[in-house]
């Protein structure tokens, strides 16, 4: 069965830097890729969709790539509010499936 | 603007039954799947079940299937997940999700989820 890999369950970025988050399958560029971020005691929320696409309201430092093995979340310029779980996203015939999430850390 | 609005989450017994509600409102609820996605403490998203806008289609995940039955009220906006045999493993926020089936599945908006706790 396909399964989506969040190598890093926690990744830390300095104020006003680049942050990486990454999500791994085998053949994954072959799939749109989703991602939500989810606050402490909140409901997730669709932050990207179709590899790039920003739903409304998404700020532009988020953005992201897919091909090959590896889907790519990258916030350019995190801010305090961005901390929180990231989850990758895609549907595969007829099953959703979840990455197991990174903890994004803004020191 | 989009609202879902869950209810009916509690507390059960091992092998019991609960039915969640999720009223929707916002959008033309009739034209779009549904879902139910839960996440168990600490844990990330599972998905749960879908069911296409009319109710005919209706999708399960492996754990669930034979003991969940999802269905909406298209006339009262209301997604329903009937949850029986219930386990430990099902203790869970539960969440209502409007889902996007435009060139894939994802899940536009999110309810703010309701809890089940199955203990004895």
């Amino acid at each position: 069965s396909f399964e989506l890999t969040q190598t890093h369950s926690s990744v830390s970025v300095a104020l006003g830097q680049t942050a990486t988050i990454t999500c791994e399958a085998d053949r994954i560029g072959s799939k749109n890729v989703q991602w939500y971020q989810q606050k402490p005691a909140q409901a997730p929320i669709l932050i990207m969709y179709w590899d790039s696409r920003r739903p409304s309201g998404i700020p532009e430092r988020f953005s992201g790539s897919n091909s090959g093995q590896m889907a790519t979340l990258t916030i350019s310029g995190a801010q305090a509010g961005d901390e929180a779980d990231y989850y990758c996203q895609v549907w595969d015939f007829t099953t959703v499936i979840f990455g197991g999430g990174t903890k994004l850390t803004v020191l | 603007e989009v609202q879902l609005l869950e209810s009916g989450g509690g507390v059960v017994q091992p092998g019991g039954s609960l039915r969640l509600s999720c009223a929707a409102s916002g959008f033309n609820f009739g034209d779009d799947v549904m879902s139910w996605v839960r996440q168990a403490p600490g844990k990330g998203p599972q998905w749960v079940s879908a069911i296409s806008g009319g109710g005919e289609k209706r999708y399960y995940a492996d754990s669930v299937k034979g003991r969940f039955t999802i269905s909406r009220d298209n006339s009262k906006s209301t997604l329903y997940l009937e949850m029986h045999s219930l386990r430990a493993e099902d203790t869970a926020v539960y969440y209502c999700a409007k889902v996007n089936t435009l060139n894939s599945f994802f899940f536009d908006y999110w309810g703010h989820g309701t809890l089940v706790t199955v203990s004895s």
